[in-house]
């Protein structure tokens, strides 16, 4: 059973890029069963996609964020990663890791990335 | 502003039904499919409902899911405490070239 950890720092301040990895394992980044999502939740408000990739290192990323965002997959470590660059208040949010086979199916534990100076 | 709308909030008593709506565009739930998820307070989202109205292996079938035309509905029977959560429904949209997810429903046991 394929499982999910996030990983990064929990503090980052305005205008910089925030980074986090997701570490996957009990399953293979490169076996081409899943796409490999990044989802974010604001405190108090609701879901939103960010992107994902294929083992093949194609992308897409959702519109509202894709001037500023890059998923990245490192098949030697078997994690993805996520930048966003230019944070601001408004990106303070728990990011989630997720599979995604059209739909999302297996999650990671989320991590709360506060966005402040 | 969810581009799929959702009820905030729902509630019903325990052994009781309640249906959550999800309402879209053909660019959304109109030409793709749909799927549901749980987030228990405190907790990540679980999915509930894949490709309109399958149920993960391990999800019991009081939770089921529909579709007609633009809209989607997630049902759950039998309804226990521990059901309060919140639902999101999600798609894809073709015009948007994004995944979207509702605003999500709160639902309450009481």
């Amino acid at each position: 059973q394929v499982q999910l950890q996030e990983s990064g720092p929990g503090l980052v301040k305005p205008s910089e890029t925030l980074s986090l990895t997701c570490t996957v394992s009990g399953g293979s980044v490169s076996s081409g069963s899943y796409y490999w999502s990044w989802i974010r939740q604001p405190p108090g408000k609701g879901l939103e996609w960010i992107g994902y990739i294929y083992y093949s290192g194609s992308t897409n990323y959702n519109p509202s964020l894709k001037s500023r965002v890059t998923i990245s997959v490192d098949t030697s470590k078997n994690q993805f990663s996520l930048k966003l660059s230019s944070v601001t208040a408004a990106d303070t949010a728990v990011y989630y890791c997720a599979t995604s086979r059209g739909y999302f199916d297996l999650w990671g534990r989320g991590t709360l990335v506060t966005v402040s100076s | 502003q969810s581009v799929l709308t959702q009820p905030p909030s729902v509630s019903a008593a325990p052994g009781q039904k309640v249906t959550i709506s999800c309402s879209g565009s053909s660019s959304n739930i109109g030409n793709n499919y749909v799927s549901w998820y749980q987030q228990l307070p405190g907790t990540a989202p679980k999915l509930l409902i894949y490709d309109n109205n399958k149920r993960p292996s391990g999800i019991p079938d009081r939770f089921s899911g529909s579709k007609s035309g633009t809209s989607a509905t997630l049902g759950i029977t039998g309804l226990q405490t521990g059901d309060e959560a919140d639902y999101y429904c999600g798609t894809w949209d073709s015009s948007l070239s994004s995944w979207v997810f509702g605003g999500g429903t709160k639902l309450t046991v009481l």
